[in-house]
C-alpha cells in the first residue's frame, strides 16, 4: 500500500529536550515536505526537499532542522524544543520530475507534538 | 509572495442543497491549485487540483473547482452536499518561478452538512 509514515504519532516532551520525528514514504517520491498546522493557521511549511541531500527552507523554519540522505526517509528535527513548537505535525511527499509542481502531495498521519 | 485566503472559516449548508467553499489566491506567475480534504484524526487527503486548460475541474467524491483568472479565485462546489462532507477543507496554491517551489495552505474551511 503506497503510503507515508510518520513516527511518533503522539508525544509530549519537555523544553530543551532534543527530539527526532521519522517520516518515511514508499512511493519512490522525489519531493518531501514537513508542515505544522495550527488553529485559525492552517498548514505552514516548515522545510521542504526536492530530492536526496536538497533541502529548503519553507515559511517557518526556525528552530528546525532535517536532511535527506535517503531517498524515501525525511526526519523533522528538533534540537531544543519550546512550547511555541507545540503542534500537529504532518509529512508529505509527491513526485517532481518533469511534471514539477503539478503533482499532488500524499500526507502522512500527523505527529500531534506537545512541548512542556 | 504567494498567498491563499480562505474567507470563511465556517459554512453551513443543509443536505442536498448545493455548497461552496471560497478561495482566493495571489501569486507572480502562472498558478498551480489544489483542495484537499481533512477528516478528524487523519492526515489531507488530496481532491482535485487546477494546471491549466478547462476552468471547472472535477475531482474525487462529486466535487468539482472553477478557476477564474480575473478574480484570481478557484472555489470548491458540490451540486448536492451530503452530511458525510462536514469536515475541513484546504485550498492551496504552488507556483513554479525561481526558488518559490513551495505549497502554501489557506487557514482552512470547516464545512458542516446539516441533516
Amino acid at each position: 500500500e503506497a503510503q507515508v509514515t510518520q513516527n511518533p504519532r503522539y508525544l509530549i516532551t519537555v523544553t530543551g529536550k532534543k527530539l527526532t520525528v521519522t517520516c518515511s514514504q514508499n512511493m519512490n517520491h522525489e519531493y518531501m515536505s514537513w508542515y505544522r498546522q495550527d488553529p485559525g493557521l492552517g498548514l505552514r511549511q516548515i522545510y521542504y526537499s526536492m530530492n536526496v541531500e536538497v533541502t529548503d527552507k519553507g515559511d517557518v523554519p526556525e528552530g528546525y532542522k532535517v536532511s535527506r540522505k535517503e531517498k524515501r526517509n525525511f526526519p523533522l528535527i528538533l534540537e531544543s524544543p519550546s512550547p511555541n513548537q507545540t503542534s500537529l505535525y504532518f509529512c508529505a511527499s509527491s513526485l517532481y520530475g518533469q511534471g514539477g509542481n503539478t503533482y499532488e502531495q500524499y500526507f502522512g498521519p500527523g505527529t500531534r507534538l506537545t512541548v512542556t | 509572495a504567494q498567498s491563499v485566503a480562505q474567507p470563511e472559516d465556517q459554512v453551513n449548508v443543509a443536505e442536498g442543497n448545493p455548497l461552496t467553499v471560497k478561495c482566493t489566491y495571489s501569486v507572480s506567475g502562472n498558478p498551480y491549485l489544489f483542495w484537499y480534504v481533512q477528516y478528524p484524526n487523519r492526515g489531507l487527503q488530496f481532491l482535485l487540483k487546477y494546471i491549466t486548460g478547462d476552468n471547472l475541474v472535477k475531482g474525487s467524491y462529486g466535487f468539482e473547482a472553477e478557476f477564474n483568472k480575473s478574480q484570481t479565485s478557484f472555489h470548491l462546489k458540490k451540486p448536492s452536499a451530503l452530511v458525510s462532507d462536514s469536515t475541513l477543507y484546504f485550498c492551496a496554491v504552488r507556483v513554479l518561478s525561481g526558488s518559490a517551489r513551495q505549497l502554501t495552505f489557506g487557514s482552512g474551511t470547516q464545512l458542516t452538512v446539516l441533516p
